[in-house]
């Protein structure tokens, strides 16, 4: 089971782009990169899911080194509203789901 | 997300009371997961159910049960509660898709406070 790493907390302000890296040494060769963002009092919501190399979509990209030993989520031009705790967990299909664990993530604040 | 939804929003109960916090989806999938997070913390899984047959312990099962009534819906009982287990209670449906690693998708919460 690969641990994740990833800082307890960032503060960016509205416009930059945010850049959260996640550590995951012990990645397995099945493994995919997940990432998904929480607000208070809500359930996490999926943003981003990638293996290797690069994966954008219309919220974020995901950049993957050639090792995979980390990852990058990136917010191009947060708002306010990007302010939540992101997740990053790793794991493989099909067995793996009940083995992911959801640490205690990145509290991101974002500032006017 | 609107197709997982979870009742009762809010309870509060007491010591020793059995509690059911109920889930159903509409989005078809096969999966289905009981989590509970504490203040600050990440989620932790109590169960999962890969179909309506199948019931697996998480990480943190002592003090709980499920039921899989049908595909749709899934349901978390505390026995005996206990204030330990005042947390915010999250349903989650997955399914396999296209091969990739699942994706969960999360209810809307249950916020149980036990006295």
């Amino acid at each position: 089971l690969a641990k994740t790493t990833q800082p307890i907390s960032m503060d960016s302000y509205e416009g930059q782009e945010v850049n959260i890296t996640c550590s995951h040494n012990n990645i397995a060769t099945n493994d995919y990169i997940t990432w998904y963002q929480q607000f208070p009092s809500q359930g996490p919501r999926f943003i981003i899911q990638g293996y290797k190399t690069k994966v954008t979509n219309e919220v974020a990209s995901l950049f993957i080194p050639a090792d995979r030993k980390s990852s990058t989520l990136s917010l191009p031009r947060v708002s306010l509203s990007d302010t939540a705790v992101y997740y990053c967990l790793v794991g493989d299909a099909p067995s793996s789901a009940s083995k992911i664990i959801f640490g205690s993530g990145t509290r991101l604040s974002i500032r006017p | 997300d609107a197709d997982v939804t979870q009742t009762p929003r809010n309870r509060i109960t007491k010591t020793g009371k059995r509690i059911m916090l109920e889930c159903s989806q509409t989005k078809g999938h096969d999966r289905m997961y009981w989590y509970r997070q504490d203040p600050g913390l990440g989620l932790r899984l109590i169960y999962y159910s890969f179909d309506v047959k199948d019931i697996n312990k998480g990480e943190i099962s002592d003090g709980y049960s499920v039921s899989r009534q049908a595909q749709a819906k899934f349901s978390l009982s505390l026995e005996s509660a206990i204030p330990n287990q005042t947390a915010l209670y999250f349903c989650a449906t997955s399914d396999l898709g296209t091969g990739l690693s699942d994706t969960q998708y999360f209810g809307p919460g249950t916020r149980l406070t036990v006295l």
